[in-house]
């Protein structure tokens, strides 16, 4: 079946400007997450979300930050008067529903590489 | 919030059996660990998932020693599509803490 899917790809915006970053996960899965890579490091959690809402939002950075998911299935990563610094790779997870999220399989998809000039 | 710490990068060769080894002196009691591979321009693929002593599936073991502060991915016979980085996570509470990686490169 098909995978998680992100869109778009690359992202490429001027600094103070808007964007959103769309996932819409496997169908059937409840459980999302985003994560936020550096280039050469390891995902950074950003939030997840357990329906359509929020379970933990700990790991975004600051309220420039913000993920809706509004009927449980897609869900957008806005960012508001981007910075440079918030240039990376975003990705989208997600887990089928029955488990605990600190043992679900997450299924991540490509990601969206944001650059910001 | 916990931390992880794995080598930074491994060479092998075809066919040889590779041990990589994730640190996490912090684990809490009900965390789990899990492993994952990822390539270029490519979202983390699942390996394998454990809790304590030894997981083993079709690709790989995880083996977690009594008091899981580290924990050994084990790859037998690594072939050249192997080369990869891979990731420890640490599923802390709610939160998800992956380790840095460690670049595997598999030389023919």
């Amino acid at each position: 079946g098909a995978g998680v899917s992100q869109t778009p790809s690359n992202k490429v915006t001027e600094k103070g400007k808007y964007v959103e970053l769309r996932c819409d996960p496997i169908s059937g899965h409840t459980a999302l997450y985003w994560y936020r890579q550096s280039l050469g490091q390891g995902p950074e959690f950003l939030i997840y979300f357990q329906g359509t809402g929020a379970a933990d939002d700990s790991g975004l950075p600051n309220d420039r930050f913000f993920a809706v998911r509004p009927e449980g299935s897609v869900s957008t990563l806005k960012i508001q008067r981007t910075e440079r610094g918030d240039s990376a790779v975003y990705l989208c997870a997600s887990s089928p529903p029955g488990g605990a999220a600190t043992t679900d399989t997450q299924y991540f998809g490509p990601g969206t590489r944001l650059t910001v000039l | 919030l916990a931390k992880t710490t794995q080598p930074i990068s491994m060479d092998s060769y075809e066919g040889q059996e590779v041990n990589i080894t994730c640190s996490h002196n912090n684990i809490a009691t009900n965390d789990y660990i899990t492993w994952y591979q990822q390539f270029p321009s490519q979202g983390p693929r699942f390996i394998i998932q454990g809790y304590k002593t030894k997981v083993t599936n079709e690709v790989a073991s995880l083996f977690i020693p009594a008091d899981r502060k580290s924990s050994t991915l084990s790859l037998p016979r690594v072939s050249l599509s192997d080369t990869a980085v891979y990731y420890c996570l640490l599923s802390y509470g709610q939160n998800f803490v992956f380790g840095p990686g460690t670049r595997l490169s598999v030389l023919p």
